[in-house]
């Protein structure tokens, strides 16, 4: 099954900047495939974050932002904060009629 | 408002089966795909299914196609999954999820049940 490629962790200082990348393939992303970013917090389901590439669902903070090109995505939390510290998930689809899940990004804040 | 809540989970043996149910509730789920995601322990999301608003189509990813089977009641708002022939890889929290509208997106899903398959 694909599967699109994320950094495994990321960290950052309150008040910084992270970004998270999320690379995939000329059958998923790069075939014109929006890109979706979920949250999941310790011990609960995931949330959706970011949809169609760039666009946050209401009640999630503008500290969060999206974006895609080519065969990449990328999310950016600006203004790191401690309730931040989760796990974040990109998602698409394939051409392969299969969704496909990013590897997973372990955000810390310091 | 809109909630999923999922049940069924629980310890089998390998090569045993287990039916998971998801029940839907605060929208119409006739006019929702609906899939199901796992996600083994300590580990990343797995699509695993999905089922359209009617249920006259149906996708499986390779890792349980042919053992694992989706189906959907909705005079019952009800979603499931009936599982065969588990394996030890098969441990997991399995999620339900609604599928976004002409958006191949989740939104939202249910709290997940675990799914041990161990001997």
């Amino acid at each position: 099954q694909s599967v699109l490629t994320q950094p495994p962790s990321v960290s950052g200082a309150p008040g910084q900047r992270v970004t998270i990348s999320c690379t995939g393939s000329s059958s998923n992303i790069g075939a014109g495939y929006d890109v979706h970013w979920y949250q999941q917090l310790p011990g609960t389901a995931p949330k959706l974050l970011i949809y169609g590439n760039s666009n946050r669902p209401s009640g999630v903070p503008d500290r969060f932002s999206g974006s895609k090109s080519g065969t990449s995505a990328s999310l950016a939390i600006t203004g790191l904060q401690a309730e931040d510290e989760a796990d974040y998930y990109c998602q698409s689809y394939d051409s392969s009629l299969s969704y496909v899940f990013g590897t997973g990004t372990k955000v810390t804040v310091l | 408002q809109v909630q999923l809540v999922e049940s069924g989970g629980g310890l089998v043996k390998p090569g045993g089966s287990l039916r998971l149910s998801c029940a839907a509730s605060g929208f119409t789920f006739s006019d929702y795909y609906m899939s199901w995601i796992r996600q083994a322990p300590g580990k990343g999301l797995e699509w695993v299914s999905y089922i359209s608003s009617s249920g006259s189509t149906i996708y499986y990813a390779d890792s349980v196609k042919g053992r694992f089977t989706i189906s959907r009641d909705n005079a019952k708002n009800s979603l499931y999954l009936q599982m065969n022939s588990l394996r030890a890889e098969d441990t997991a929290v399995y999620y339900c999820a609604r599928d976004g509208v002409g958006v191949e997106l989740f939104d939202p899903w249910g709290q997940g049940t675990l799914v041990t398959v161990s001997s």
